[in-house]
């Protein structure tokens, strides 16, 4: 069983549309992250979000982790083809899971001129 | 430049033949975790490590063996590999014990024949 459900798993848009990834669980978490991924190569951290309701900016990237530090979404704005790549969210474990990191599947979004 | 590093990148063995993947990072991060990844299960932590001469398990531990006896070192043994061992490995390492914010190395692909 996937702790974190990420959906879509698959995304394919026109440069300059919007987009939201979703990632949910029914397990609280000390916080969540998103990484990005790129073909051969690890992932590599995009944001951290710690407090529930906290939303954080990246440029065109939005974050928003749940009131109840349960679920998170990624919103794109105005997407370019730079964008694509895998987005993978993770929680972070707490009490007696700490320094446990659940991912999801990942969501592979390609963005086309 | 700080990052983590990972050797071999690329291994491929017959089925049986101990093999050690090296992790190394020159952080000074006190936690470190391998994970592995596969098609349409995305990431799944094996072991972590949350300071030096501490190691627990992750979601995969079976068929796999750690060690940290210095900071910033963290190898990842195949005693006796087979063929589902065959996958993408990833190492990462984290400031803090709790693995929020982690840097991954490159990845290891391993194939067990």
């Amino acid at each position: 069983t996937q702790l974190l459900e990420q959906s879509p798993q698959f995304l394919s848009i026109q440069e300059g549309e919007n987009l939201t990834v979703y990632c949910n669980s029914s397990s609280v978490f000390s916080s969540l992250q998103w990484y990005r991924q790129e073909p051969g190569e690890g992932p590599v951290l995009l944001v951290t979000v710690v407090t529930g309701g906290e939303v954080k900016k990246l440029k065109r990237l939005t974050f928003q982790f749940g009131d109840a530090r349960k679920d998170s979404s990624l919103h794109i704005t105005a997407a370019q083809p730079g964008d694509t790549g895998l987005y993978l969210c993770a929680g972070v474990g707490r009490g007696s899971t700490l320094g446990r990191l659940y991912f999801g599947r990942g969501t592979q979004l390609t963005v086309w001129p | 430049e700080a990052q983590v590093t990972q050797n071999p990148r690329y291994l491929i063995t017959v089925t049986g033949k101990k093999l050690t993947v090296t992790c190394s990072q020159n952080m000074n991060h006190e936690y470190m975790s391998w994970y592995r990844q596969d098609p349409g299960l995305g990431l799944r932590q094996i072991y972590y490590s949350m300071n030096v001469e501490v190691t627990d398990k992750g979601d995969v531990p079976e068929g796999y063996k750690v060690s940290r006896k210095e900071k910033r070192n963290f190898p990842l043994i195949l005693e006796s590999p087979s063929p589902n061992q065959t996958s993408l490995y990833f190492c990462a390492s984290s400031f803090g014990t709790s693995g929020v914010e982690q840097y991954f190395g490159p990845g290891t692909r391993l194939t067990v024949t």
